[in-house]
């Protein structure tokens, strides 16, 4: 399996701009997570969903932030309007929840977009 | 709520000595505990993990940690550090049951290891 795959890598927005990061999990698995990154918060959760739906989302700082996950295979975080304190790493996760007593839980972690709103 | 302690924000080690990160959390049952590891520019990577049985785990890159409920403790550890091991580490812990199914994580705010030669 190729892992998790964000994209894009890096993005440089202004400030006012829409942002949309993207996320492809683990193929099976049916919890996923998305996260933000910063020097000064450390690693975040921001919503995690379970076969689809969202399960959690008191993570998410305003309402410039939103999350879908249409399909098993994809989703999305947007953030409208973008501001320069969302400059940070975020990065999705994916995990098998149910596998069996010591199979579930471990999350699998893609590369992260760092993103830049000036 | 559970929470993540790594009181040491930087650490140094000549490499080919011992290392230990430590780890503190807070969790009124029996936590499932992690360590993971960032290399710079990727994502994390779960060295070990703790859900019950032995309190000594083995993970991968030769790294074990020891859990020890009696100090909230999962310190990491390693007998000899690689170059390669320099990186950020990340502890976490996690709540729910087995039954429940799904358990939510907590990091820690992390503790990067320099390795010097």
């Amino acid at each position: 399996d190729a892992g998790v795959i964000q994209s894009p890598r890096h993005e440089v927005t202004e400030m006012g701009q829409e942002v949309t990061l993207r996320c492809k999990p683990i193929s099976g698995h049916d919890y996923l997570f998305w996260y933000r990154q910063t020097m000064m918060r450390g690693l975040e959760l921001l919503i995690y969903f379970n076969n689809n739906v969202p399960i959690d989302d008191s993570g998410m700082p305003e309402d410039r932030f939103s999350a879908k996950m249409p399909n098993a295979s994809f989703s999305t975080l947007k953030i409208q309007p973008s501001e320069p304190r969302d400059s940070a790493v975020y990065f999705c996760a994916s995990s098998l929840g149910l596998a069996g007593a010591l199979a579930g839980y471990e999350q699998y972690f893609g590369p992260g977009t760092r993103l830049t709103v000036t | 709520a559970q929470s993540v302690t790594q009181p040491d924000i930087h650490i140094t080690v000549s490499e080919g000595a011992s290392l230990e990160l430590r780890c503190n959390y807070s969790y009124g049952a029996t936590p499932y505990l992690f360590w993971y590891v960032q290399s710079p520019g990727q994502g994390l990577q779960l060295l070990l993990k703790y859900f019950s049985g032995d309190t000594l785990v083995q993970g991968i890159k030769g790294f074990e940690a020891e859990f020890k409920r009696s100090q909230s403790s999962f310190n990491l550890r390693k007998p000899s550090v690689h170059w390669s091991d320099a990186a950020e580490y990340f502890c976490a812990v996690g709540a729910g049951t087995l039954n429940s199914g799904y358990s939510t994580l907590t990091f820690g705010k992390g503790t990067m290891l320099l390795v010097s030669p």
